[in-house]
């Protein structure tokens, strides 16, 4: 059974960096079908999927054209996990932040716990 | 970006009855090889999205029998049959026919 961990700073500044990792068991970020995403949820905005990285004899990544420009995603195959870094960020971005696993059959089947991330002076 | 829509937003259920859901979307959510990539999302409060059903009607590992969905095309629904107290929450469908995935606003169904 694949469990997503996931740790990060909680209150971040504006125009600074938010930055979270998702820690995989139970699979490997390197694996040749499974696709790592990050999505958040707030009141305003609802879901938003932000992003994914995946291995298919090479890592490609893909992004939201909303935060195109300020996001990337990136795995750690040492520590099998996945970061989410968002650069420039404002108040627009508090939200709960989650991870989740599409295991190559086109839907998210594992999620992680979410983090609650508020961007605040 | 494909545009999910859900009504109702609000759905009182008493306890034993059906609750249906439905979702349009902006533009037909067949993919090139046939499939449809429609699935439903349960979110129980301070919990995160849970999935419940794939390619709009099949049912994910663990999912009772009471959840079923249907539809084709831009025109979805998810039915809850027989609803009991752990169903509450709010039920969001989604689309992974394109490669940003879309989300419905949520319908929160709660017992009356």
């Amino acid at each position: 059974q694949v469990q997503l961990q996931q740790s990060g700073p909680r209150l971040v500044k504006p125009s600074q960096t938010l930055s979270l990792t998702c820690a995989i068991s139970g699979d490997s970020v390197s694996s040749n079908s499974a696709v790592w995403n990050w999505i958040r949820q707030s009141p305003s905005r609802g879901l938003e999927w932000l992003g994914r990285t995946y291995f298919r004899s090479k890592w490609y990544f893909e992004y939201a054209a909303s935060v195109k420009s300020r996001i990337t995603v990136s795995p750690d195959t040492s520590k099998n996990q996945f970061s989410l870094h968002l650069n420039s960020v404002t108040p627009e971005d508090t939200a709960v932040y989650y991870c989740a696993r599409e295991g190559g059959n086109w839907y998210p089947d594992s999620w992680g716990q979410g983090s609650l991330v508020t961007v605040s002076s | 970006d494909i545009v999910l829509t859900q009504t109702p937003l609000s759905s009182p259920v008493t306890l034993g009855q059906s609750a249906s859901i439905s979702c349009r979307s902006s533009q037909s959510l067949v993919y090139s090889n046939g499939d449809t990539y429609l699935s439903w999302l349960q979110q129980r409060p301070g919990q995160p999205p849970r999935l419940l059903i794939y390619e709009v009607s099949k049912r994910f590992s663990g999912v009772p029998d009471r959840f079923s969905g249907s539809g084709a095309g831009t025109d979805f629904t998810l039915k809850i049959s027989r609803v009991e107290a752990e169903d509450v929450g709010v039920y969001y469908c989604m689309q992974t026919t394109q490669s940003t995935w879309t989300f419905g606003q949520g319908t929160k169904v709660e017992i009356k």
